[in-house]
């Protein structure tokens, strides 16, 4: 079948240290990976976008890299601050489909 | 410009009753998707529209439904509502739809079905 798992319900990290995220998907062939976050009672966020061609991807504080060998994608957020506490979204898109994919989210809390 | 909208926010139905739940896209986008969120299955894609058409549909029951109009707002409508319904209701819209676009994300509708 297929499924996306991102690696853990729960991360506690402290402050200043680099969480890693993991995101990783079976049977599909996806095009593009997608990160998001979410806040409680609130939509997603967009964070990142990566193609299938690419290894990595930054954004100021972000870092996505994206191994189809592996089927993973790993989201990397350095210097953690409490504000980046809040639940983050792996999504993959199908190729022509129009349709997204979503893990079941990791819960990210930085300890101060 | 305003973001993508919801109405109502909050809902309280009964099983068996049925339920209609709005959004309004971001001016200019023309892709609609809807989403149901929950904790034990996360975020589970329903159906996307695109100029007034379905273009791809979820794995979920045919109580499930949902139309866009000529101005991209969007409704889904879920009929004989059950317990398992309840769950936060996302649409999400985007300029075209196409699988290299950013998704926007409206602040959901929370169903209770009791």
């Amino acid at each position: 079948s297929q499924k996306i798992e991102q690696n853990s319900e729960a991360l506690n990290i402290q402050e200043g240290k680099t969480a890693t995220l993991t995101c990783n998907y079976t049977n599909y062939s996806p095009a593009y990976l997608q990160w998001y976050r979410q806040d409680p009672g609130r939509g997603p966020v967009f964070l990142l976008l990566i193609r299938e061609n690419e290894k990595e991807k930054r954004k100021e504080r972000l870092k996505v890299t994206f191994d189809t060998t592996l089927k993973q994608s790993l989201f990397h957020i350095t210097a953690s601050q409490p504000a980046d506490s809040a639940t983050y979204l792996c999504a993959l898109v199908l190729a022509g489909t129009y349709k997204y994919i979503f893990g079941t989210g990791t819960r990210l809390k930085v300890l101060a | 410009k305003a973001g993508v909208t919801q109405t109502p926010r909050y809902l309280i139905k009964t099983r068996g009753q049925q339920v209609t739940l709005s959004c309004s896209p971001i001016s200019g986008h023309r892709s609609v998707s809807w989403y149901q969120q929950t904790p034990g299955q996360g975020l589970q894609f329903l159906f996307e529209y695109f100029s007034e058409t379905q273009r791809n549909k979820g794995n979920f029951p045919g109580r499930f439904s949902g139309r866009q109009f000529s101005n991209s707002r969007s409704e889904m409508n879920v009929s004989t509502l059950e317990l398992g319904d309840s769950a936060l209701y996302l649409c999400a819209s985007s300029p075209v739809g196409s699988d290299q676009e950013t998704q926007y994300f409206g602040p959901g509708t929370r169903l209770l079905v009791l």
